[in-house]
Parts: structure tokens; sequence; C-alpha cells
């Protein structure tokens, strides 16, 4: 499974686009890219997947280069509810693949 | 449909004792799992269940845990005797491969703190 690095933390403010970067250099061709987001005292909870280019849904966007060695997950006009952690994920496609979560980025919306 | 449910949601006990966690994965899903998450160790997968059938136990720690899922509707899972570094967030989620592999419905988590 690829390994994935991700900022530990970032902070915003209400209102602001936040972009978050995770990286993913030995991914394979098979591999997705999924996305999933924990609020405190929650189970994680998918939010978006893509395999390249640009994926958007209602809660997110989802950047991948043409190398697709990195994305980024892009929330728009955060609110202090956008205030969690969220996980960059790597798996490939295809029958069932357990999902290796990281550390995560912890995202800290302010007033 | 009302998700993933767990109970209970908090349980608080002491060390040497039996503790039983139970999930109710979401109907019609065929894969089941149990994660524990800590702040040391982040999410961590301990089993997984397809139709009911134990896949891949590599993560339970040791012994004293045990997972098992009679039907389909389902799961518990059980650590005794229970040790104080067994207390963290116990999680339990379901999917299917109808849907996405990668789209699993986490429950609400049963927090055990063993003293």
């Amino acid at each position: 499974l690829a390994k994935t690095t991700q900022p530990i933390s970032m902070d915003s403010y209400e209102g602001q686009e936040v972009n978050i970067t995770c990286s993913h250099n030995n991914i394979a061709t098979n591999d997705y890219i999924t996305w999933y987001q924990q609020f405190p005292s929650q189970g994680p909870r998918f939010i978006i997947q893509g395999y390249k280019t640009k994926v958007t849904n209602e809660v997110a966007s989802l950047f991948i280069p043409a190398d697709r060695k990195s994305s980024t997950l892009s929330l728009p006009r955060v609110s202090l509810s956008d205030t969690a952690v969220y996980y960059c994920l790597v798996v490939p496609s295809g029958g069932y693949n357990k999902l290796i979560f990281g550390a995560g980025t912890r995202l800290a919306v302010h007033p | 449909d009302a998700g993933v449910i767990q109970s209970p949601r908090h349980e608080v006990t002491e060390m040497g004792q039996e503790v039983t966690l139970r999930c109710k994965p979401i109907s019609g899903h065929d894969y089941l799992f149990w994660y524990r998450q800590t702040m040391m160790r982040g999410l961590e997968l301990l089993i997984y269940f397809n139709n009911n059938v134990p896949i891949d136990d590599s993560g339970m720690p040791e012994d004293r845990f045990s997972a098992k899922m009679p039907n389909a509707s389902f799961s518990t899972l059980k650590i005794q005797p229970s040790e104080p570094r067994d207390s963290a967030v116990y999680f339990c989620a379901s999917t299917t491969l109808g849907l996405s592999t990668d789209t699993q419905y986490f429950g609400p988590g049963t927090r055990l703190t063993v003293l």
C-alpha cells in the first residue's frame, strides 16, 4: 500500500478556502485516492475519492495532477463545523483492501 | 437507515474484567470491521469479516481479544481479561463491494476505559 504524507495540522478562519495536500510518491496504477473526515467523538466519514484530474461533490473538491504523486483536498469557505481531522488514503481498486489510516491533518477553523 | 449502531457508547471497567462491545452493521453490507483508536497509535484495524466469516485478524493485539459475527446483523468484540492499556475508542464499520470498498461507514464508537 502506498504511503501517504500530509501536514500534521493546519489553521484557518471562517469563510476561507482550505487546501490540504497529500503526497503519495509510490502510488500504483490501480490505486485510488480517498479522503476521510473525522469530527471529535465520532467515527471517520468518507468525503471524496478520485483517480485523476478533478472530482467535486457537495462537501469538497479533490485535485490530482497528471503524475498522481500528490493530491489536494479543497474545502471551500470553511466554517467552524469543518474543524476535524482529515485523512488521505491510497487504496487499490478491485475487491476489498485494507484502509490504512495515518495521523491525518488536524484542521482548526477559527472565528 | 440508522447507520452502524454500536453499544455501549461508554464503558468503564476494572482491570481483569471481561468487556463485550457490540455492533450492528448497516443492513445489506457484507463487510464488517473493528478498529481501535488511541492517541499514540491512531486508528488501527483489528479484524474484518466478509459474509460473517473472519478474513483477517492480524491486527488483533493478543489472545485476550476475540471477535465473532454470528449473523449478518450482529458482531461482538470481546476482551478477556481487560487491561488498562486496552483503554481506547473502538469503532465498528461496514461496507459492501456493491458500493466501493473504500467507502466504509463507521459507527459512533465505544469509549472504553479500563481502570
